[in-house]
């Protein structure tokens, strides 16, 4: 498997533009999270889907952010407007089963790093 | 609220035991994971704890104890490739996934 995908992996736009991120699951997992890493905040879980529905959205900074997840391969994280504050890197993760649990192991994309100007 | 906390740095000479604590606060507890990442890279799993105890794997062994809220990596025979950051993470079922702040570790030859 190729693991988690994450396009792209680098992101440079300027304060007011719309960004959209990109994700694909690991084939046959069930659950996919985003995240987004700085170093003043470290790593904040920012929303969390099961079975394609958003279960925890209690992350989502503000309404400038927004997350789909259409299918069960595929999952955008759209920021609009984006502001230089939402620098940092955004990284997607998914899991073999729900999100609790003895094999709740995460695995994470590369990461999209975004740089807004 | 939820909060775990970690030493922020931690320096150690290759081939050495180190041990990096993680202590959390959290309305609701399932388990206490632990995950490494290298600089400019993404996290990767390491180990699992949802039952107090010693878990194994390798070089790299976790403890929980639930009733303390407290929990340990260690690694032993410390090699220059374990310099990274390190991460402890709770899972509250039903209600949050939260990271801690990170250690780096630091391996010195």
């Amino acid at each position: 498997d190729a693991g988690v995908i994450q396009s792209p992996r680098h992101e440079v736009t300027e304060m007011g533009q719309e960004v959209t991120l990109r994700c694909k699951p690991i084939s046959g997992h069930n659950s996919l999270f985003w995240y987004r890493q700085t170093m003043m905040r470290g790593l904040e879980l920012l929303i969390y889907f099961n079975n394609n529905v958003p279960i925890d959205d209690s992350g989502m900074p503000e309404d400038r952010f927004s997350a789909k997840m259409p299918n069960a391969s595929f999952s955008t994280l759209k920021i609009q407007p984006s502001e230089p504050r939402d620098s940092a890197v955004y990284f997607c993760a998914s899991t073999l089963g729900a999100r609790s649990g003895p094999h709740n192991e995460q695995f994470f994309g590369p990461g999209t790093r975004l740089t807004v100007l | 609220g939820q909060s775990l906390e970690q030493p922020s740095e931690v320096t150690a000479v290759e081939g050495a035991i180190v041990q990096i604590n993680c202590t959390y606060q959290t309305s609701g507890f399932y388990g206490l994971s632990w995950y490494q990442q290298h600089d400019g890279g993404a996290p990767t799993f390491l180990s699992y704890n949802a039952l107090d105890g010693l878990e194994e794997t390798g070089r790299f062994s976790s403890f929980l104890s639930r009733s303390d809220s407290y929990g340990y990596l260690l690694l032993q025979e410390l090699q220059m490739k374990d310099s990274a950051s390190y991460f402890c993470a709770v899972d509250n079922y039903g209600q949050n996934f939260v990271f801690g702040p990170g250690t780096r570790l630091s391996v010195l030859p």
